[in-house]
Parts: structure tokens; sequence; C-alpha cells
């Protein structure tokens, strides 16, 4: 266990609905990150949070939407996902030196 | 630009024999360095790390990793590997004035055989 928690840890969905992934830290880090790793592909770094403030956004599409509301907690709201967006999608977390990982949310899009 | 490269993609080995999977960098300044590994539907495992000091670091599950600034490399290494180590490897890179965010490769499978 890192203690970094997310749910669900597996999700399947179609291109019409709306969901949200959460991810939560109580390891006092003050900075979130979530990931797309999709197979046979490297880890895609989507956003990070420093002290609840969004810092990056790597050219995600706006069907991805962050929110953190505090550096406890961070979502990922999807809709209107296409097929291509499955993938297992990671949060993690540091407090500026080495990130710890939740366990993921396996995405599947109909 | 900051980058990563792990140059093997699959890395087979026998139980009890030495273990090491390849890392090299490119970045500006003095880098950070890390190794991940991911066991299968599972998230991420910090290994080890390394930032200042001595260029031979140890972490979990004994492994270890060299620092090689000349070369430019970081590659884990492990003496005697064992069945359970099979599982994806990823380095990562970031800068010493930078935020947390890190550059990973695209990670080697590593394969550890009876």
């Amino acid at each position: 266990e890192t203690g970094v928690t997310q749910t669900p840890r597996h999700l399947v969905m179609g291109m019409t609905n709306k969901k949200s992934l959460k991810c939560e830290q109580h390891l006092g880090h003050n900075a979130m990150y979530w990931y797309k790793q999709s197979a046979k592909k490297p880890l895609e770094l989507m956003f990070v949070y420093n002290f609840k403030e969004q810092t990056e956004n790597n050219s995600v599409p706006s069907r991805f939407s962050p929110e953190c509301p505090n550096s406890s907690h961070l979502f990922l709201h999807l809709h209107t996902l296409q097929p291509e967006d499955s993938a297992l999608y990671l949060c993690a977390s540091s407090l500026g030196g080495e990130q710890f990982f939740g366990p993921g949310t396996r995405l599947t899009v109909l | 630009a900051q980058s990563v490269a792990q140059p093997e993609d699959q890395v087979n080995v026998a139980e009890g024999n030495p273990l090491t999977v390849k890392c090299t960098y490119s970045v500006s300044g003095n880098p950070y360095l890390f190794w991940y590994v991911q066991y299968p539907n599972r998230g991420l495992q910090f290994l080890l790390k390394y930032i200042t000091g001595d260029n031979l670091v140890k972490g979990s599950y004994g492994f270890e990793a060299e620092f090689n600034k000349s070369q430019t490399s970081f590659h884990l290494k492990k003496p005697s590997a064992l069945v359970s180590d099979s599982a994806l490897y990823f380095c990562a890179v970031r800068r010493d004035n930078q935020g947390g965010k890190l550059i990973f490769g695209q990670g080697t499978e590593l394969s550890v055989k009876p």
C-alpha cells in the first residue's frame, strides 16, 4: 500500500455517459497528478496540481476535466469519451521528491 | 528538453543470475533519477532514487542502481534475480530545480524464468 487510493478500480462506460474517478491521499503531499497508461505506450502525464492549483495540462482533450478541491483529493470527470480513451488511469502524489502512485482505475469505453 | 530512454523493451533472465535494466537520460542541470516497478494490474511502486552523493544507490527488494554522469546512465541491477521480480520497470528523471514533474521512460518488461 502506498497511501494513495483510487476508486473505482474498474469502470465500464458508454460514450455518452458521465463518470468521475476519485483519488485520495493522506500523506501530507502537496502535489497530485493524473497519468494515462495505455498498452504499449509510455506513461502520459495529463494534469498536475500543486497546492490545489493546476500547474500543468498536457494538451488533454476537454472531455477530461480535473478537479482538486483540496490537497488530499483529486478527481477526473469524464464525459463523451471515445473508445481510444480506454486505459489505466493512475493518480500520484508527492512532496517534491518521489511520487507515490495509486493502484489505478481500469477504464473501458464502449 | 528532458528525456529518458530505456533501450530494451524486454529483458529475460534466469533465476539466480544477475540482472540489469538499462536507462539513459538527457536533462539540463543536475538530474534527480528514479526507478519504479509495476506488477500486473497495479500502480507503480517506488524502488529507489538518486539525488546526490554516492553513485551507487540501494533500494527495495535488493535492487540497486548506479549513476554514471559521464555516460548519462542510471542502470538498475540486482545480483541474483527472483521469479517474483518479473514485472514492468520504469526509469524517470526530473531536474533538481523543478517541481515534482517526472519524465518517464517507456518501460522494460523483465521476465525471470526458473
